[in-house]
């Protein structure tokens, strides 16, 4: 069974800098995938980020990057020069590549001030 | 894009009633689908997975007589909440697997259910 734990239930950031939300996850799989989506007040579930555990490069996309440490099972997100719109509660989901659903974490609630 | 559409967005019913969800894939074809419910500041909560043709599979404590999932064609899955309850009451949302799209995932917008 895959679990994903996110340890922080609030993380607060201003403008235009950085935070890093932390996300552990466990499971029996050789080959599994991980992810971060974000969920705005709208409730619509964002894609912000995808890794693929084979692939040892951390994923990048613009101002988001993730520490993937699989050794440790730790896959973090960074966000860098934090924007008003990146308030958000921000899931960690991991699955296996013989698709099963995605199993999420608690979430963290990300808030951004000027 | 790809476009998982859910309908209705926001349901109202009555105790005792039954209402239905629509999940459906909109530009591609998905075998799976996948049904959440999230209550307010939690995290998605898995329900079950729905399989084209087949039964679905449920989590455990989800009760399968309650909340009954049909996954009648390769673009439609349905969760109907049968006898609704207030506890019932939750945000429902669907997501479906797009193995031609590198086994990309994709969710719909939810659907908001009130019992009363």
């Amino acid at each position: 069974a895959q679990t994903v734990t996110q340890s922080q239930p609030e993380m607060s950031v201003q403008e235009a800098e950085t935070v890093t939300l932390s996300c552990t996850y466990d499971t029996s799989e050789s080959d599994y995938y991980l992810f971060w989506y974000k969920q705005p007040p709208s409730r619509q579930m964002i894609l912000v980020i995808r890794q693929e555990a084979y692939k040892q490069q951390n994923a990048t996309e613009n101002r988001f990057s993730v520490n993937f440490q699989k050794a440790a099972k730790s896959f973090s997100l960074k966000i860098s020069d934090s924007q008003l719109g990146d308030a958000a509660m921000y899931f960690c989901a991991s699955t296996n590549q013989a698709g099963t659903a995605l199993i999420f974490g608690k979430g963290t609630t990300l808030s951004v001030s000027s | 894009g790809a476009v998982v559409s859910q309908h209705p967005s926001w349901v109202i019913c009555k105790s005792g009633t039954s209402v239905k969800i629509e999940c459906r894939s909109l530009d591609f074809q998905a075998t799976t689908m996948f049904w959440y419910r999230q209550f307010p500041k939690q995290s998605l909560m898995l329900m079950a997975t729905s399989n084209e043709g087949s039964k679905a599979t449920y989590e455990q404590g989800v009760e399968k007589d309650k909340f009954l999932i049909n996954h009648a064609s390769l673009t439609l899955s349905t969760l109907t909440v049968t006898s609704a309850h207030p506890e019932d009451s939750s945000f429902y949302i669907c997501s479906a697997r797009n193995l031609g799209s590198g086994n990309t995932i994709y969710f719909g917008e939810g659907s908001w259910l009130t019992v009363v």
